[in-house]
């Protein structure tokens, strides 16, 4: 049992290219989800999805992408990465959002530069 | 807009002292996460909370719905305490979404 698996670590990408930050759970949830952590902020949702199918926006989802093809999958494209979204990336999953507990892959730390 | 706000911001504590974070939420939050965030960056779930308290080890979480208030508390705090404590709401009504407060960075002295 992995929990929440979330790849790559560290990414530097020039302003324009386009890149995915991978995710995947082992614990058969439902729910999961990215957020971007940037200083002085809160955790920001990008994308969010309740199930195989079925995705939704956040507060912050322009420049972003996202799908759900299979319950373990939540796969974030970064369309044509700004510097603005050099930030701090999380995904996380959870059986559902209330009563349960929530688990957040290690991180992605993204600098477009 | 559904908000959450905590404070402080920052906390300093000398080791064994009794800790208290504080947590604030709008109308439109049904239930609030505690997040618990290492210095390198890895974030772990402490509890959830809809109503009453909740206690693991020397932790103790407690919800005031009336007041949107909720606490954390940290029993005879260690320098391993020393992390940036983070509340969540739970937006309610059709969608399940977190806001996040802005998060309390403890650190905690020998």
């Amino acid at each position: 049992n992995a929990g929440v698996t979330q790849t790559p670590k560290f990414q530097v990408l020039k302003t324009g290219q386009s890149m995915t930050l991978q995710c995947a759970q082992d614990m058969n949830h439902e729910y999961m989800s990215w957020y971007r952590q940037d200083p002085g902020m809160g955790l920001r949702l990008i994308h969010y999805s309740v199930g195989a199918g079925i995705t939704d926006q956040g507060e912050v989802p322009n420049g972003y992408n996202v799908s759900r093809s299979t319950t373990e999958d939540f796969p974030l494209r970064l369309l044509s990465a700004a510097p603005s979204q050099t930030s701090v990336y999380f995904c996380a999953s959870s059986y559902s959002m209330l009563g349960t507990t929530i688990y957040f892959g290690e991180g992605s730390w993204l600098t477009v530069v | 807009k559904n908000e959450v706000e905590q404070s402080p911001q920052n906390l300093t504590a000398q080791e064994g002292e009794f800790i208290t974070i504080n947590c604030s939420y709008s109308v439109g939050i049904s239930a609030l996460h505690w997040l618990q965030q290492h210095p390198g960056g890895g974030i772990v779930s402490l509890f959830m909370l809809s109503s009453g308290k909740k206690k693991h080890g020397r932790l103790i979480a407690t919800i005031n719905i009336q007041e949107k208030h909720s606490s954390l508390h940290i029993t005879a705090s260690h320098p391993r305490d020393s992390a940036v404590y983070i509340c969540a709401g739970l937006t309610q009504g059709g969608s399940e979404k977190l806001v996040f407060g802005k998060g309390t960075k403890l650190t905690v002295n020998p």
